[in-house]
């Protein structure tokens, strides 16, 4: 079992938004920074967010991450077919002094 | 451009020793201010992460009982590496094995290289 939680999958249509939660608790998401990662099929992940809603060079602002007590959430809007991967959320837990991850939220596009 | 590559030890057997190493270009583990670490994945499942290093030495490690006091990270800033040892393989450790640059800050995971992966198996 995961320390932070993720819906399995959320899905719609191209070009509409969706979001995802990752739901921890006060020993990680509460006073901790939260990030997300994209994984294409067969590829590495990919750093989307870090410290909560900042976006690195290339991601376009299509993603954005926000969080609000011990829950964080990503957001796609304008979702395209190449969106269509594994997200994960990830933080440091202060309990356990290590990083942690969500299960996994796999994103389909109708 | 910074690039990291695993090495590919390919399938062991159980009761083995996994040792991987993690080759770091672009950029210079001595000199750099970041942390660098393990993290795996099994087949179909989730991220894992197994340990973190920084340049000096300073390590920490996943305290979960699958991989608690099996696990052991170091680096050669001469060869610009840092290697996994994971001892006492089982069928359970069979994933891919990502090396990574985990951030500055080891409490504020920014993981923003990742090396391709290699996969690893453990089958008698």
């Amino acid at each position: 079992q995961s320390v932070l939680t993720q819906p399995p999958s959320v899905s719609a249509a191209p070009g509409q938004k969706v979001t995802i939660s990752c739901s921890g608790g006060s020993s990680n998401i509460g006073n901790n920074y939260v990030s997300w990662y994209q994984q294409l099929p067969g590829t590495a992940p990919k750093l989307l967010i870090y410290e909560n809603n900042k976006r690195p060079s290339g991601i376009p602002d299509r993603f954005s991450g926000s969080k609000s007590g011990t829950s964080a959430t990503l957001g796609i809007t304008g979702l395209q077919t190449g969106d269509e991967a594994d997200y994960y959320c990830g933080t440091w837990d202060s309990s356990l002094s290590a990083v942690v991850f969500g299960g996994g939220t796999k994103v389909t596009v109708l | 451009q910074l690039q990291l590559q695993e090495s590919r030890p390919g399938l062991l057997k159980p009761s083995e020793t996994l040792s991987l190493t993690c080759t770091v270009s672009g950029a210079s583990l001595y000199s750099s201010s970041n942390y660098w670490g393990w993290i795996r994945q099994p087949p179909g499942k989730g991220l894992e992460w197994i340990g973190s290093i920084y340049h000096s030495g300073s390590t920490y490690y996943n305290p979960s009982s699958s991989l608690k006091s099996r696990v052991s990270i170091s680096v050669d800033t001469s060869k610009n590496q840092f290697s996994l040892r994971l001892v006492s393989v089982t069928a359970a450790d069979t994933a891919v094995y990502y090396c990574a640059r985990l951030g500055i800050a080891a409490r504020r995971p920014k993981i923003d290289y990742w090396g391709q992966g290699t996969l690893v198996t453990v089958s008698s």
